[in-house]
């Protein structure tokens, strides 16, 4: 039962475009979410993050939007740059009850930004 | 230098020959845990640790076990590993809860490959 899914395995855009990242969950109780980015063989890096009571959160190039009404969430990119080029996972905590501190990940989505 | 380090980074084993896959924090960290990453599933979480002598199952437990006995180490123990727990791992930590406050440091991987 996959409770946080990327249902984009890959998306290309051109440099200084902008890069919208996608993510769907199921689970009403999560309380926070989060964006990482990983390099090929590196770790992922904490990006961006978004309390359940807020609908948006910027930093710097980067914005999460959250809509919890079709529990959604995306990440925008503007202007994406070829550095942006990683994989993008996005993950969703559950702050309270028996799930206290698990966290959950989507598959992954493979940003390609074009010179 | 805040860290996480994990040792092996690669290994090659055989069907039921135990191995340990250490991790270490330096930043005292509360919080650690450790993921798998295959394709097209993204990043599983195996098992965290709220504090010491504290852990808890995450999504794949099967086959694995931990320990919390120091703050700064937590160890992933394969005691019969199978060809299915080829992947690739990671150890993370944080601060206290891994909510949106504090953001989880992930170390560099462990390519693990069991023949």
């Amino acid at each position: 039962d996959q409770q946080v899914k990327q249902n984009s395995p890959s998306l290309s855009v051109q440099e200084g475009r902008i890069s919208i990242l996608n993510c769907d969950y199921t689970n009403s109780m999560f309380d926070y979410f989060l964006w990482y980015k990983k390099y090929p063989a590196e770790g992922p890096t904490f990006l961006i993050s978004i309390s359940s009571i807020k609908d948006k959160n910027e930093d710097g190039r980067f914005t999460v939007f959250l809509n919890k009404s079709a529990k959604h969430l995306s990440l925008h990119i503007v202007p994406s740059q070829p550095g942006d080029s990683a994989v993008y996972f996005c993950a969703a905590i559950n702050a309270g009850g028996t799930s206290y501190g698990k966290l959950t990940f989507g598959q992954g989505t493979i940003l390609t930004v074009h010179p | 230098e805040a860290q996480v380090t994990q040792n092996p980074r690669y290994l090659i084993t055989v069907t039921g020959k135990k191995l340990t896959v250490t991790c270490s924090q330096n930043m005292n960290h509360e919080y650690m845990s450790w993921y798998r990453q295959d394709p097209g599933l993204g990043l599983r979480q195996i098992y965290y640790s709220m504090n010491v002598e504290v852990t808890d199952k995450g999504d794949v437990p099967e086959g694995y076990k931990v320990s919390r006995k120091e703050k700064r180490n937590f160890p992933l123990i394969l005691e019969s590993p199978s060809p299915n727990q080829t992947s690739l791992y990671f150890c993370a930590s944080s601060l206290l809860l891994a909510g949106a406050q504090d953001t989880q440091y992930f170390g560099p991987g462990t390519r693990l490959t069991v023949l």
